[in-house]
Protein backbone atom coordinates (compact mmCIF):
# COMPACT_ATOMS: atom_id res chain seq x y z
CA UNK A 1 0.00 0.00 0.00
CA UNK A 2 1.19 3.30 -1.04
CA UNK A 3 -0.57 5.15 1.45
CA UNK A 4 -3.07 8.16 1.08
CA UNK A 5 -3.09 8.73 -3.06
CA UNK A 6 -5.10 12.23 -4.13
CA UNK A 7 -5.51 13.05 -7.81
CA UNK A 8 -5.26 15.65 -9.46
CA UNK A 9 -2.01 17.27 -7.37
CA UNK A 10 -3.29 20.87 -8.92
CA UNK A 11 -6.03 21.81 -10.59
CA UNK A 12 -6.44 25.31 -12.45
CA UNK A 13 -10.31 25.79 -13.35
CA UNK A 14 -12.29 29.20 -14.00
CA UNK A 15 -14.56 30.50 -12.05
CA UNK A 16 -18.14 29.19 -12.32
CA UNK A 17 -16.96 25.47 -13.26
CA UNK A 18 -17.51 22.63 -11.70
CA UNK A 19 -14.25 20.41 -10.03
CA UNK A 20 -14.16 16.92 -8.78
CA UNK A 21 -11.45 15.27 -6.56
CA UNK A 22 -10.25 11.82 -5.89
CA UNK A 23 -9.15 10.07 -2.64
CA UNK A 24 -8.19 6.80 -2.57
CA UNK A 25 -7.62 5.95 1.11
CA UNK A 26 -5.27 2.83 2.64
CA UNK A 27 -7.24 0.21 2.12
CA UNK A 28 -7.87 -1.30 5.69
CA UNK A 29 -9.00 2.04 6.89
CA UNK A 30 -12.27 2.30 7.40
CA UNK A 31 -12.72 6.66 8.40
CA UNK A 32 -11.85 8.98 5.83
CA UNK A 33 -11.32 12.96 6.09
CA UNK A 34 -11.53 15.92 3.81
CA UNK A 35 -9.64 18.84 4.85
CA UNK A 36 -9.01 22.70 3.35
CA UNK A 37 -6.04 24.53 4.06
CA UNK A 38 -5.84 28.26 2.43
CA UNK A 39 -2.46 30.05 2.67
CA UNK A 40 -0.88 30.61 6.06
CA UNK A 41 -3.30 28.53 7.93
CA UNK A 42 -3.55 24.97 9.39
CA UNK A 43 -5.74 22.72 7.42
CA UNK A 44 -9.36 23.03 8.28
CA UNK A 45 -11.84 19.72 8.82
CA UNK A 46 -14.40 19.41 6.12
CA UNK A 47 -16.45 16.32 6.33
CA UNK A 48 -15.79 12.75 7.54
CA UNK A 49 -16.74 9.57 6.34
CA UNK A 50 -16.82 5.87 8.36
CA UNK A 51 -17.42 3.53 5.38
CA UNK A 52 -19.58 5.05 3.41
CA UNK A 53 -21.81 7.29 5.60
CA UNK A 54 -21.05 10.72 5.62
CA UNK A 55 -21.20 11.17 9.44
CA UNK A 56 -20.27 14.97 9.72
CA UNK A 57 -20.26 18.01 7.88
CA UNK A 58 -18.39 21.04 8.88
CA UNK A 59 -20.70 24.51 8.24
CA UNK A 60 -17.20 25.15 6.17
CA UNK A 61 -19.15 23.07 3.16
CA UNK A 62 -21.70 24.71 1.67
CA UNK A 63 -24.41 23.80 -0.77
CA UNK A 64 -21.55 23.68 -3.61
CA UNK A 65 -19.58 21.72 -2.24
CA UNK A 66 -20.37 17.49 -1.99
CA UNK A 67 -19.13 14.70 -1.04
CA UNK A 68 -19.51 10.78 -1.36
CA UNK A 69 -18.05 7.09 -0.44
CA UNK A 70 -20.08 5.55 -2.37
CA UNK A 71 -18.25 1.81 -1.61
CA UNK A 72 -16.77 2.54 1.56
CA UNK A 73 -13.39 2.78 -0.08
CA UNK A 74 -12.70 6.04 -2.95
CA UNK A 75 -14.19 9.35 -2.03
CA UNK A 76 -14.87 12.46 -3.99
CA UNK A 77 -15.10 16.00 -3.26
CA UNK A 78 -17.13 17.75 -5.61
CA UNK A 79 -17.16 21.87 -5.84
CA UNK A 80 -20.01 23.61 -8.07
CA UNK A 81 -20.02 26.77 -9.25
CA UNK A 82 -16.41 27.77 -8.34
CA UNK A 83 -15.47 30.60 -6.57
CA UNK A 84 -12.10 32.58 -6.19
CA UNK A 85 -12.27 31.87 -2.65
CA UNK A 86 -12.31 28.14 -3.03
CA UNK A 87 -8.36 28.14 -4.06
CA UNK A 88 -7.01 26.41 -1.50
CA UNK A 89 -5.42 22.75 -0.86
CA UNK A 90 -7.75 20.29 -0.43
CA UNK A 91 -6.32 17.35 1.85
CA UNK A 92 -7.68 13.88 2.67
CA UNK A 93 -6.56 11.69 5.61
CA UNK A 94 -7.03 8.07 6.64
CA UNK A 95 -7.78 6.17 9.60
CA UNK A 96 -8.81 2.89 11.27
CA UNK A 97 -10.87 3.98 14.00
CA UNK A 98 -8.77 7.37 14.47
CA UNK A 99 -5.83 5.46 14.43
CA UNK A 100 -2.82 5.39 11.59
CA UNK A 101 -3.99 8.88 10.87
CA UNK A 102 -2.47 9.53 7.20
CA UNK A 103 -2.75 12.49 5.37
CA UNK A 104 -2.16 12.85 1.45
CA UNK A 105 -0.58 14.65 -0.69
CA UNK A 106 -3.39 17.00 -1.30
CA UNK A 107 -5.24 18.68 -4.61
CA UNK A 108 -4.35 22.55 -4.76
CA UNK A 109 -6.81 24.05 -6.82
CA UNK A 110 -6.40 27.31 -8.48
CA UNK A 111 -9.93 29.45 -9.87
CA UNK A 112 -9.34 32.10 -11.79
CA UNK B 1 -11.46 32.82 18.45
CA UNK B 2 -8.53 30.06 17.76
CA UNK B 3 -8.69 26.73 19.82
CA UNK B 4 -5.58 25.90 19.10
CA UNK B 5 -2.38 28.61 18.94
CA UNK B 6 0.76 29.13 17.78
CA UNK B 7 3.79 31.54 17.27
CA UNK B 8 3.83 32.02 13.60
CA UNK B 9 7.76 32.07 13.19
CA UNK B 10 10.72 30.95 14.48
CA UNK B 11 14.47 31.53 13.38
CA UNK B 12 17.09 28.96 14.83
CA UNK B 13 20.71 28.38 13.85
CA UNK B 14 21.90 25.00 12.66
CA UNK B 15 22.62 22.73 15.48
CA UNK B 16 20.82 24.79 18.17
CA UNK B 17 17.78 23.39 19.57
CA UNK B 18 14.49 24.46 18.73
CA UNK B 19 11.12 24.70 20.84
CA UNK B 20 7.98 25.50 19.50
CA UNK B 21 4.97 26.09 21.45
CA UNK B 22 1.31 25.48 20.91
CA UNK B 23 -2.10 26.26 23.35
CA UNK B 24 -5.44 25.44 23.58
CA UNK B 25 -8.29 25.92 25.05
CA UNK B 26 -10.39 22.76 25.33
CA UNK B 27 -9.54 20.57 28.37
CA UNK B 28 -11.20 17.64 26.74
CA UNK B 29 -8.30 16.95 24.53
CA UNK B 30 -7.61 13.39 24.18
CA UNK B 31 -4.42 13.50 22.09
CA UNK B 32 -2.45 15.95 20.47
CA UNK B 33 -0.17 15.71 17.85
CA UNK B 34 2.52 17.64 15.91
CA UNK B 35 2.98 17.34 12.12
CA UNK B 36 5.43 18.86 9.47
CA UNK B 37 4.64 20.33 6.20
CA UNK B 38 7.44 20.89 3.57
CA UNK B 39 6.65 23.00 0.86
CA UNK B 40 3.65 21.85 -1.46
CA UNK B 41 3.67 18.86 0.45
CA UNK B 42 1.10 17.34 2.49
CA UNK B 43 1.56 16.72 6.42
CA UNK B 44 3.86 14.24 7.93
CA UNK B 45 3.28 12.78 11.25
CA UNK B 46 5.99 13.97 13.53
CA UNK B 47 4.91 12.19 16.87
CA UNK B 48 2.02 12.72 19.32
CA UNK B 49 0.96 12.37 23.03
CA UNK B 50 -1.84 11.29 24.61
CA UNK B 51 -3.01 13.86 27.04
CA UNK B 52 -2.12 11.41 30.22
CA UNK B 53 1.50 11.79 29.24
CA UNK B 54 3.92 14.82 30.44
CA UNK B 55 7.01 13.69 28.17
CA UNK B 56 7.36 12.00 24.95
CA UNK B 57 10.63 11.48 23.58
CA UNK B 58 11.45 10.37 19.98
CA UNK B 59 15.15 10.61 19.15
CA UNK B 60 15.42 14.34 18.27
CA UNK B 61 11.97 14.80 18.95
CA UNK B 62 10.82 15.98 22.61
CA UNK B 63 6.99 16.28 23.39
CA UNK B 64 6.14 18.30 26.57
CA UNK B 65 2.41 18.30 27.91
CA UNK B 66 1.26 21.01 30.82
CA UNK B 67 -2.12 19.98 31.02
CA UNK B 68 -2.68 22.77 33.81
CA UNK B 69 -1.86 25.24 31.35
CA UNK B 70 -3.17 23.78 28.31
CA UNK B 71 0.72 24.17 27.03
CA UNK B 72 2.20 21.56 24.32
CA UNK B 73 5.69 21.98 23.33
CA UNK B 74 7.99 20.37 20.56
CA UNK B 75 11.53 20.56 20.97
CA UNK B 76 14.10 19.60 17.94
CA UNK B 77 17.06 18.78 19.40
CA UNK B 78 20.32 19.45 16.31
CA UNK B 79 18.16 21.30 14.94
CA UNK B 80 19.37 20.48 10.81
CA UNK B 81 18.39 22.87 7.65
CA UNK B 82 16.38 20.19 6.52
CA UNK B 83 14.22 20.60 9.75
CA UNK B 84 12.87 24.03 7.52
CA UNK B 85 8.79 23.44 7.53
CA UNK B 86 6.03 24.97 9.07
CA UNK B 87 5.05 22.65 11.87
CA UNK B 88 1.42 21.98 13.06
CA UNK B 89 0.07 21.48 16.58
CA UNK B 90 -3.21 19.53 16.47
CA UNK B 91 -5.56 17.88 19.02
CA UNK B 92 -8.04 15.53 19.35
CA UNK B 93 -10.87 15.20 21.21
CA UNK B 94 -13.12 11.66 22.19
CA UNK B 95 -16.46 13.16 20.63
CA UNK B 96 -14.87 14.45 17.46
CA UNK B 97 -14.75 10.67 15.61
CA UNK B 98 -11.04 11.29 14.61
CA UNK B 99 -11.66 15.00 13.71
CA UNK B 100 -8.87 16.90 14.03
CA UNK B 101 -8.32 20.83 14.76
CA UNK B 102 -5.00 22.60 14.19
CA UNK B 103 -3.30 25.34 14.94
CA UNK B 104 -2.15 27.92 12.07
CA UNK B 105 1.28 26.69 12.11
CA UNK B 106 4.83 27.85 13.28
CA UNK B 107 7.21 28.56 10.64
CA UNK B 108 10.50 27.55 11.43
CA UNK B 109 13.66 28.67 9.34
CA UNK B 110 17.13 26.74 10.17
CA UNK B 111 20.15 29.34 9.06
CA UNK B 112 23.55 27.84 9.00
Amino acid sequence: DTGVSQNPRHKITKRGQNVTFRCDPISEHNRLYWYRQTLGQGPEFLTYFQNEAQLEKSRLLSDRFSAERPKGSFSTLEIQRTEQGDSAMYLCASSFQGDGYTFGSGTRLTVV
Amino acid sequence: GEDVEQSLFLSVREGDSSVINCTYTDSSSTYLYWYKQEPGAGLQLLTYIFSNMDMKQDQRLTVLLNKKDKHLSLRIADTQTGDSAIYFCARMTTDSWGKLQFGAGTQVVVTP
